[in-house]
């Protein structure tokens, strides 16, 4: 699976959108894009995920850019409670594979 | 119950002891996870079963690890003769079976086992 690269850390205001992003310059074409987060103390969570459209669920939007490089996960009203280390992971989607995690963003929301 | 379950929450055991950390999966799932995370670190792979069969081992750090599952449920990630660098939070998921029903890749986490080795 290919290897992603993020920023250690981000603050975001409460209220506002946090737009965290998601270097993948060696994604393969069968790869998808997968955000998951972990609040303190807890397990991992998963957001969402995509190919190459433009993704949005409850929780989030995920933008891919066109050459599917790099993307952007959008919480669009941060909440005190979307506190929390945000993984980004590309993986083959239906393969048993394994997800590979790196050490992700440390998004603090602030009042 | 309605999410991975793991027990105990926490242990502590002294230097050279056995531990056994439990692994309770969603009903029905079939592919069973198990992934190490030291402090500040994200998640790192030991090991993978599907149903009982484990099919992926390649992440268990050392002989001191053994992970079993039986009857392809419950699942127990055994650590004999504790160091203390296996101290971290040991975390199990688990998954749908992908190749028969429709899934979103998303594997369903625990909320861990920490263990400490003193």
């Amino acid at each position: 699976d290919a290897k992603t690269t993020q920023p250690p850390s981000m603050d975001c205001a409460e209220g506002r959108a946090a737009n965290l992003p998601c270097n993948h310059s060696t994604i393969s074409g069968n790869e998808y894009v997968y955000w998951y987060r972990q609040i303190h103390s807890q397990g991992p969570q998963y957001i969402i995920h995509g190919l190459k459209n433009n993704e949005t669920n409850e929780m989030a939007s995920l933008i891919i850019t066109e050459d599917r490089k790099s993307s952007t996960l959008i919480l669009p009203h941060a909440t005190l409670r979307d506190t929390a280390v945000y993984y980004c992971i590309v993986r083959v989607r239906n393969s048993w594979g394994k997800l590979q995690f790196g050490a992700g963003t440390q998004v603090v929301v602030t009042p | 119950g309605a999410g991975v379950s793991q027990s105990p929450r926490y242990k502590v055991a002294k230097r050279g002891q056995d531990v056994a950390l439990r692994c309770d999966p969603i009903s029905g799932h079939v592919s069973l996870f198990w992934y190490q995370q030291a402090l500040g670190q994200g998640p790192e792979f030991l090991t993978y079963f599907q149903n009982e069969a484990q099919l992926d081992k390649s992440g268990l750090p050392s002989d001191r690890f053994f992970a079993e599952r039986p009857e392809g449920s419950v699942s127990t990630l055994k650590i004999q003769r504790t160091q203390q660098e296996d101290s971290a939070v040991y975390l199990c998921a688990s998954s749908p079976n992908h190749l028969t029903s429709p899934n979103t890749g998303e594997l369903f986490f625990g909320e861990g086992s920490r263990l400490t080795v003193l």
